[in-house]
């Protein structure tokens, strides 16, 4: 069965960076595309970007991009998301997530497994 | 960015009963509308796809309709486990968005 396991929560200090790991089983990792979403304490869903496990390609929320980077490594199967420059308002739950469904020239931006979340708390 | 407005805010009804959630968007998302399901402490999950598709394993009590700007997710008769948060996400247009949640609980 398709499984997203990710890393452990982390506390992190303003300014520092977060590297958070998703690693994928029970389907073809290279076929679809790594989302990554966060939740803060009680709100709702943000979308942060997307990810190519083969190609490296990536796509960065307008947002995130100059702080984020989203990598994977094919030969363990595993995505990862880069958050630098933290400040107390990163603190969040962050979740991988696999795309529905890829064709040759692109992937649905909808999810159909996620991660169980990974809690990055930023404090000083 | 497109926006989606839920409504309403709480739905408080009882088991048995059928809800009906709402989802607004600030233009239109054509069919690419997409409804999760979120409890406590768990990730999202993926109830129906392009505003009418059940995905994998989700029970038929769960429709939804619509296209354009307005679309409806309705639970037929609600289970006690159905009680949660219910997001909806459109991926018409980048970035892909979510509402900010309808929370049903019990009445």
């Amino acid at each position: 069965q398709v499984q997203l396991v990710q890393s452990g929560a982390e506390v992190k200090k303003p300014g520092a960076s977060v590297k958070v790991s998703c690693k994928a089983s029970g389907y073809t990792f290279a076929s679809y595309n790594i989302n990554w979403v966060r939740q803060a304490t009680g709100q709702g869903l943000e979308w942060m970007g997307w990810m190519n496990p083969v190609s490296g390609s990536a796509g960065y929320a307008q947002k995130f991009e100059g702080r984020v980077t989203m990598t994977s490594d094919t030969s363990i199967t595993s995505a990862y998301m880069e958050l630098s420059g933290l400040r107390s308002e990163d603190t969040a739950v962050y979740y991988c997530a696999k795309v529905l469904s890829c064709s040759s020239s692109s992937c649905w931006y909808t999810f159909d497994y996620w991660g169980q979340g990974t809690l990055v708390t930023v404090s000083s | 960015e497109i926006v989606l407005t839920q409504s309403p805010v709480t739905l408080s009804l009882s088991p048995g009963e059928r809800a009906t959630l709402s989802c607004r968007a600030s233009q239109s998302v054509s069919s690419y509308l997409a409804w999760y399901q979120q409890k406590p402490g768990q990730a999202p999950r993926l109830l129906i796809y392009d505003a009418s598709n059940r995905a994998a394993g989700i029970p038929a009590r769960f429709s939804g309709s619509g296209s354009g700007r307005d679309f409806t997710l309705t639970i037929s008769s609600l289970e006690p486990e159905d009680f949660a948060v219910y997001y909806c996400q459109q991926r018409d247009n980048w970035p892909p968005t979510f509402g900010q949640g309808t929370t049903v609980e019990i009445k």
